[in-house]
């Protein structure tokens, strides 16, 4: 049984306009969720977290938001530019930090 | 500042051989420690985590295995590999449970 699902292997995105990619999870002891990017053959490099008390988590061009009813969350990445065409991995953690679930990933390719 | 480092990048090695995937932390003490798979076309899965010198825990069961001998150090290894421990092997640390995890830039794991 997957806990953190990534519904969409990959997106398109025109440089400049918004990526938004989608993350679903199942546990509903997980209180901690963070993204990830990967290039190929490297390891993922930490983005943006976002902790259960939060909706909302803004970093640069970089923002989290998470819906605890509906075990949502997105990250959106605005302006997109060529350089943020990688995999990017949800991940969700419960309190104790010892069930860390990664997701499938979603391939993102921003077009120049 | 913290850093990782992880060898070899690359290893092919015939089924039924040994294993020894070594990782080493610098920077910082007493991390958490991680090791992942990432199988062809799909998300990372958990594989050991270490809290602390000597203490492995497992998270799926297989043929392999993980042991801390200094605090800084972790090693994955097999006694006898399969066909399907083919993979991107992937080390990664943390200051603590609940906290963002970094990785290294892994090792791509053929076996023929």
């Amino acid at each position: 049984d997957q806990q953190v699902k990534q519904n969409s292997p990959s997106l398109s995105v025109q440089e400049g306009r918004i990526s938004i990619l989608n993350c679903d999870y199942t546990n509903s002891m997980f209180d901690y969720f963070l993204w990830y990017k990967k290039y190929p053959a490297e390891g993922p490099t930490f983005l943006i977290s976002i902790s259960s008390i939060k909706d909302k988590n803004e970093d640069g061009r970089f923002t989290v938001f998470l819906n605890k009813s509906a075990k949502h969350l997105s990250l959106h990445i605005v302006p997109s530019q060529p350089g943020d065409s990688a995999v990017y991995f949800c991940a969700a953690s419960d309190q104790y930090g010892q069930n860390f679930v990664f997701g499938p990933g979603t391939r993102l390719s921003v077009l120049p | 500042s913290q850093t990782i480092h992880q060898w070899p990048a690359t290893l092919v090695q015939p089924v039924g051989s040994p294993l020894s995937l070594e990782c080493t932390v610098e920077g910082t003490s007493n991390p958490n420690l991680y090791w992942y798979r990432q199988a062809a076309g799909r998300g990372l899965q958990l594989l050991f985590y270490s809290v602390g010198i000597g203490q492995i825990s497992s998270e799926v069961p297989q043929n392999l295995s993980a042991s801390r001998p200094q605090d800084r150090q972790f090693i994955l290894s097999s006694k006898k590999l399969l066909l399907s421990d083919s993979g991107f092997y992937l080390c990664a640390w943390a200051m603590s449970s609940n906290q963002p995890q970094h990785f290294g830039d892994g090792t791509r794991l053929s076996i023929l």
